[in-house]
């Protein structure tokens, strides 16, 4: 069964203090690893796409990296306005257009 | 470019009760995917529209159920409201694509008292 599994639940950085959040998955074919950041009372907004282990993708503070068993988004020197919820999502090769996402890293970042 | 638009952004309903969501799409996507995120589940995909057509679809009950026009507006139907159908509901467009990204709505907050 597809499963993705992402650590820690939650996450409290002091600013500029830098960190990673892992994401687990088991997916059969794998044909994307999608990162997404949610913001409260708002829905995930679209972050990075991995397709292949070895592959990285990085937006100003944030890089994500993938291997064939894990992905993680590293938070370089964050900043308060950088706390959001991150989500993790795979696609599989069911042909099926549907997300298996994990119940996401609660970040903060403290001034 | 508008963003993908849901109403209502609230709801309150009794059980045994029916409620309809509606979803716009962002203009020119013909893909509709809906997800229901709860706390402790996170998201979990309920199912796709692509021009019409229901393309795929997850593991809930017939009690949820969908469409989408012709305008790729999207509407999404739960009958006989349960307690635990309480989750923000979110509603998310693409072109239709594999691998693509989707872009989410605000969702609607269901509350089933």
């Amino acid at each position: 069964e597809d499963q993705v599994t992402q650590s820690p639940e939650a996450l409290r950085l002091q600013e500029g203090e830098s960190s990673s959040l892992n994401c687990s998955y088991t997916v059969s074919g794998l044909r994307g690893l999608f990162w997404y950041r949610q913001d409260p009372g708002k829905g995930p907004e679209f972050l990075f796409t991995l397709y292949s282990a070895g592959e990285e993708k990085e937006k100003e503070r944030l890089k994500a990296t993938l291997t064939k068993k894990e992905s993680f988004l590293h938070i370089t020197a964050p900043k308060p306005e950088d706390s959001a919820t991150y989500l993790c999502a795979a696609l599989d090769q069911t042909g099926a257009n549907n997300l298996f996402f994990g119940t996401g890293t609660r970040l903060t970042v403290i001034p | 470019k508008a963003g993908v638009t849901q109403t209502p952004r609230y709801l309150i309903k009794t059980r045994g009760q029916q409620v309809t969501l509606s979803c716009s799409p962002i203009s020119g996507h013909r893909s509709v995917s809906w997800y229901q995120q709860t706390p402790g589940q996170g998201l979990q995909f309920l199912f796709e529209y692509f021009s019409e057509t229901q393309r795929n679809k997850g593991n809930f009950p017939g009690r949820f159920s969908g469409r989408q026009f012709s305008n790729s507006r999207s509407e999404m139907n739960v009958s006989t409201l349960e307690l635990g159908d309480s989750a923000l509901y979110l509603c998310a467009s693409s072109s239709g694509s594999a691998n693509e990204k989707l872009f989410f709505g605000s969702g609607t907050q269901l509350s089933v008292l």
